[in-house]
């Protein structure tokens, strides 16, 4: 079955310091990834995707992704964390089913950041 | 433009009530999709809608149900609730297929 898995549940950065969120996939086909971030309370905004093409993509905020098939990976990185950054974050695979589409979801990191 | 637009924000509901959240779409957005958040569970699909048609269910009862109208604006109903249906329900919406959904600030439902 697909699946996602987001080995960290909580990470602490101090602000200004660079930033990776580990991200693993398992889906037989081409995966379409998503990386979403949470703040308390609010919906999930999308930092960007990937479908294919460039492993390498840039997304809002300035996070970027990369996307590594040999590795199933999607880690999302960011050179130099903000205090605003501190939030939780979504990877998501895309599924293509035959009657319609869907998300599925890993359980999420928090994103603490102390200055 | 305007985004994805849930109603209401917090509802509190009393165990064995139902409920219908709603979900405007972005404007030209034929594609409706329903998620639950839970502490536990975390984010599960519910189901797709896309022009009035589920095209997609999640592995949840029969008690979530769920309907689309014409303008693309979308309904989930919860009948006989029970205290594990609390949550936030996040609706989202798609133009094209992956494209990337846009999802609403959700509806933060409380069972007691």
């Amino acid at each position: 079955a697909q699946s996602v898995t987001q080995p960290d549940i909580h990470i602490t950065v101090s602000e200004g310091a660079s930033l990776e969120l580990r991200c693993n996939y398992s889906y037989g086909a081409t995966p379409y990834l998503f990386w979403y971030v949470q703040s308390p309370g609010q919906g999930l905004q999308l930092l960007l995707k990937y479908f294919s093409g460039d492993t390498l993509v840039q997304g809002i905020k300035g996070f970027e992704a990369e996307f590594k098939r040999s590795q199933s990976s999607f880690n999302l990185r960011k050179p130099s964390v903000h205090w605003s950054d501190a939030a939780e974050y979504f990877c998501a695979v895309g599924l293509l089913e035959e009657y319609g589409n869907k998300l599925v979801f890993g359980a999420g990191t928090i994103l603490r950041v102390k200055s | 433009k305007a985004g994805v637009t849930q109603t209401p924000r917090y509802l509190i509901k009393t165990r064995g009530q139902q409920v219908t959240l709603s979900c405007s779409p972005i404007s030209g957005h034929r594609s409706v999709s329903w998620y639950q958040q839970t502490p536990g569970q975390g984010l599960q699909f519910l189901f797709e809608y896309f022009s009035e048609t589920q095209r997609n269910k999640g592995n949840f009862p029969g008690r979530f149900s769920g309907r689309q109208f014409s303008n693309s604006r979308s309904e989930m109903n919860v009948s006989t609730l029970e205290l594990g249906d609390s949550a936030l329900y996040l609706c989202a919406s798609s133009n094209r297929k992956f494209n990337g959904y846009t999802f609403g600030s959700g509806t933060r439902l409380t069972v007691v």
